[in-house]
């Protein structure tokens, strides 16, 4: 059974780092690309970039490029998205999502991470 | 870059048929795919390259295609199908991915 597990919920405040992960389990992790949507309080889901874990090639939304990293670790079968300094913008849902074999969409999906970020 | 288009909301009968559409110029070239989303969850896909059923998802849930606007079709809805519908796309490189702005069923 495919099965993407998140990190927890995070508080933070504006300017801080910070690191959320994904670990996936039922398939062979070096297959699949794996994507990041956020999804804002009220909003519809964004596309923020995928990873393919076999050799960490990246793809980024233009409108979000450079402001997050987006990192594998095959050893242990987890992607991660990565902030050096968060804003009260970036407080959203993040979720992690498998994309399918066959289309550039996903099918399967983390149950998401709760990132607050104050002012 | 583009955008794809959905009605904010859709409202109908238990037992009718819900259609929510999705529109772009974009759509003739690319895939469109559906997510059903409930509170509190994850979206999970419905449809996928405008037509196909994922296994396990109910067969009253189908999709078509039509030049720009592909649509999704809910046919007998129930009220478990009240729910966020979003489309998305994407073009074949995976350097572009967007979602409509999502469609509300309300089942009355």
């Amino acid at each position: 059974e495919v099965q993407l597990v998140q990190s927890g919920a995070e508080v933070k405040k504006s300017g801080e780092s910070l690191r959320i992960s994904c670990q996936a389990s039922g398939y062979t992790f070096t297959r699949y690309w794996l994507g990041w949507v956020r999804q804002k309080p009220g909003k519809g889901p964004e596309w923020m970039g995928f990873i393919y874990p076999r050799d960490s090639d990246t793809r980024h939304s233009p409108s979000l490029q450079g402001q997050v990293t987006l990192s594998a670790d095959k050893s242990i079968n987890t992607v991660y998205l990565q902030w050096s300094s968060l804003k009260a913008s970036d407080t959203a849902i993040y979720y992690c999502a498998r994309r399918s074999e066959s289309y550039w969409g996903f099918d399967y999906w983390g149950q998401g991470s709760q990132v607050t970020v104050s002012s | 870059s583009y955008e794809l288009t959905q009605p904010p909301s859709v409202s109908v009968s238990p037992g009718q048929t819900a259609r929510i559409t999705c529109s772009a110029d974009i759509l003739p070239k690319q895939y469109a795919h559906w997510y059903q989303q409930k509170p509190g969850q994850a979206p999970v896909v419905i449809i996928y390259k405008d037509t196909e059923r994922p296994s396990g998802v109910p067969e009253r849930f189908s999709g078509s295609s039509s030049g720009t606007v592909v649509t999704l079709t809910i046919s007998g809805v129930q009220a478990e199908d009240e729910a966020d519908y979003y489309c998305q796309s994407a073009d074949n490189s995976g350097t572009e991915v967007v979602f409509g702005g999502g469609t509300k069923l309300t089942v009355l």
